[in-house]
């Protein structure tokens, strides 16, 4: 089956600086790639997406690439702020099976 | 408001004590999906809908079962709950039958099997 891997699973950073997650799949034929945020006790919500006709997507201090080449695509948050210290998830879509697979997760802490 | 709504949000029951978890969305959305949520396992697909009366197995299917008699419905069944299901699961919708639009998501049901 599609496997997603993320990494790292664990990464701390000061407030301001940037932040780097990376993501890898293995079915080509993915063409939609999410990236969600979930805070501690809450629902993951759709923070940015990208779909496989597009390389880069910005939305403010987020961005996505994607490389369709290498099967990888990454999320960058610049500037990061406190609020920003959850756990983020990737995930890829296999359009000919209709299923989607997330990656183990990524735990954000931005330390003031 | 737009949302997808899980009942119950907590549960404590026991091995073999058949349960639903009911989730229902008012967004007029034709994909539905349940995951179970696992400490470094991320988000696992249990089941989904593409519409209704269309179901199919995700990843993680064995132990549950599910329905979809009408669009806004999907209840999540365990008809022989064990422990190894004591999880985090969320229900899921996305507007399109295709898996290139965005999910979301209610709130979450914790349920612990004793």
């Amino acid at each position: 089956g599609e496997n997603v891997e993320q990494h790292p699973s664990t990464l701390s950073v000061q407030e301001g600086d940037s932040a780097v997650i990376k993501c890898t799949y293995s079915d080509s034929a993915s063409n939609y790639f999410p990236w969600y945020k979930q805070e501690l006790g809450k629902r993951p919500q759709l923070i940015i997406d990208i779909r496989s006709n597009v390389g880069e997507k910005k939305d403010q201090r987020i961005a996505v690439t994607l490389n369709k080449t290498a099967k990888h695509f990454s999320l960058h948050i610049t500037e990061t702020q406190p609020e920003d210290s959850a756990v983020y998830f990737c995930a890829a879509n296999r359009p000919n099976f209709n299923k989607f697979y997330f990656g183990s997760g990524t735990k954000l802490n931005v330390k003031p | 408001e737009a949302q997808v709504t899980q009942n119950p949000r907590y549960l404590i029951t026991v091995t073999g004590k058949k349960l639903t978890v009911t989730c229902s969305q008012n967004m007029n959305h034709e994909y539905m999906s349940w995951y179970r949520q696992d400490p470094g396992l991320g988000l696992r697909q249990i089941y989904y809908s593409m519409n209704v009366e269309v179901t199919d197995k995700g990843d993680v299917p064995e132990g549950y079962k599910v329905s979809r008699k009408e669009k806004r419905n999907f209840p999540l069944i365990l008809e022989s709950p064990s422990p190894n299901q004591t999880s985090l699961y969320f229900c899921a919708s996305s507007p399109s039958t295709g898996t290139n639009q965005p999910q979301h998501f209610g709130d979450g049901t914790r349920l612990s099997i004793l």
